[in-house]
């Protein structure tokens, strides 16, 4: 079946613009978490979602960042003002309920310039 | 909260010689460490994983090897392939108890040469 997708795969944003990065889940898939992946690192947790509740956000950098699921499925992550520390992979990953294994999507590789 | 740590960073091995990269953790809570393997500039792809529960695991070439007291998870390839080369990253976090939040480690970038 289909994987895990997201949008778009790259994105260049001059600092001080918004994005928006998406994430479409696997089907039936009940959570859904975003990571951020600076060059050479492993992943690290930004948030959750089980369905449409975000469970937990302590991973969010600052408050310029912000992520919603309103319907329990596709989701976004919204960058407001953007600066350049903010370019790195952002992951997607969802699983089939809080307690599986999680699948990830390709990434978001956002450059600010 | 959870720290992972991972070595060794970078593996360089024959083809058909054996890897090994090793993760230890320290919050007694984790009890689920999935190995994640990533080629340049694609997905991380989950290619095994295993619970506090057992204390290995295998999968044809690839087995995880688990020892709760002292904290340390290994992944072990065998006969490796030049396909196997790619970047692995081992990961901890609780499960049953709540959500899966994962912790990476910072990543063994294996090279395996024909």
């Amino acid at each position: 079946g289909a994987g895990v997708s997201q949008s778009p795969r790259y994105k260049v944003a001059k600092r001080g613009q918004d994005v928006a990065l998406r994430c479409d889940p696997i089907s039936g898939h009940v959570s859904l978490f975003w990571y951020q992946q600076a060059l050479g690192q492993g992943p690290e947790f930004l948030t959750y979602f089980q369905n449409e509740a975000q469970l937990d956000k302590s991973g969010l950098p600052s408050d310029r960042f912000f992520a919603e699921r309103p319907e329990g499925s596709v989701s976004t992550l919204k960058i407001q003002r953007t600066q350049q520390e903010d370019s790195a992979v952002y992951l997607c990953a969802s699983s089939r309920d809080r307690n599986y294994e999680q699948y990830f999507g390709p990434g978001t590789r956002l450059t600010v310039t | 909260g959870e720290n992972v740590e991972q070595h060794p960073s970078t593996l360089s091995v024959q083809e058909g010689d054996s890897a090994v990269i090793k993760c230890t953790y320290s919050d007694s809570a984790s009890n689920y460490f999935p190995w994640y393997k990533q080629e340049l500039g694609k997905r991380p792809q989950l290619i095994i994983d295993i619970r506090s529960n057992v204390g290995e695991k295998k999968d044809q070439r690839i087995a995880v090897t688990l020892n709760k007291t002292a904290k340390h998870f290994s992944l072990h390839i065998t006969e490796t392939q030049p396909e196997d080369s790619a970047v692995y990253f081992c990961a901890a976090g609780p499960m049953n108890t709540g959500f899966q939040k994962l912790v990476f480690g910072t990543g063994t970038r294996l090279l395996v040469s024909p």
